[in-house]
């Protein structure tokens, strides 16, 4: 059974450029979050999809945005790049999609480095 | 607010000591959930163990175990005998649940524990 794939590996953007990242789920997972890792503020939740709807996001600028298609498979968008958006940022699947806080699978994660 | 301690930033063992990670969380739900997570140096996020709010008991896995003490608000991760491969950051987490958002919630990640395990 693959795993969560996510595209690029590796990016490198200048200041104001945009960037768009992909992420395939595990097959059969309807719900996709992203969540962004830097060394200084560590792991933060970015947002979740669950059939296309985004269920929940947090406290981010609106420069980030995200969007799932019918095949699950979601995409996250980062306009006027900073150079503060340098990270790696991760996608989860889940099977639940209920609250009881199933377990969540992360891709590898696609790292952005802005200059 | 929700929060997840992970005091230890970073641990040097040498290989088949035992070693402990702590954790501390804090939460206004009766109901949530904790997990461990381990990332290697590949960068992907390794789920280790979910333990649910009401479920207190001790578990074991191989040389993995965990402590869940509410009384404490710890969820503390135990690698016996451990082994140059369990080098990598381990992370605890909290479930968040959206009371706004249909059955959605998220991670609450502990700032993460690096182990070095030395041969």
């Amino acid at each position: 059974k693959a795993g969560v794939t996510q595209t690029p590996r590796y990016l490198i953007k200048t200041r104001g450029q945009q960037v768009t990242l992909s992420c395939s789920p595990i097959s059969g997972h309807r719900s996709v979050s992203w969540y962004q890792q830097t060394p200084g503020q560590g792991l933060q939740f970015l947002f979740e999809y669950f059939s296309e709807t985004q269920r929940n996001k947090g406290n981010f600028p609106g420069r980030f945005s995200g969007r799932q298609f019918s095949n699950s498979r979601s995409e996250m968008n980062v306009s006027t790049l900073e150079l503060g958006d340098s990270a790696l940022y991760l996608c989860a699947s889940s099977f639940k999609a209920v609250a009881s806080a199933g377990e969540l699978f992360f891709g590898e994660g696609s790292r952005l480095t802005v200059l | 607010a929700q929060k997840v301690t992970q005091a230890q930033t970073e641990i040097s063992v040498v290989e088949k000591e035992d070693v402990t990670l702590d954790c501390v969380y804090e939460t206004r739900d009766t109901t949530y959930y904790l997990f461990w997570y381990k990332q290697p140096p590949s960068g992907e996020l390794v789920f280790l163990i979910r333990r649910n709010s009401f479920d207190e008991q001790n578990e074991i896995s191989g040389r993995y175990s965990w402590n869940f003490q509410k009384s404490t608000s710890s969820f503390n991760f135990t690698i016996t005998a451990s082994q140059v491969v369990d080098s990598a950051v381990y992370f605890c987490a909290l479930s968040e649940v959206s009371t706004e958002m249909d059955s959605s919630y998220k991670l609450i990640f502990g700032s993460g524990t690096r182990l070095l395990v030395r041969p």
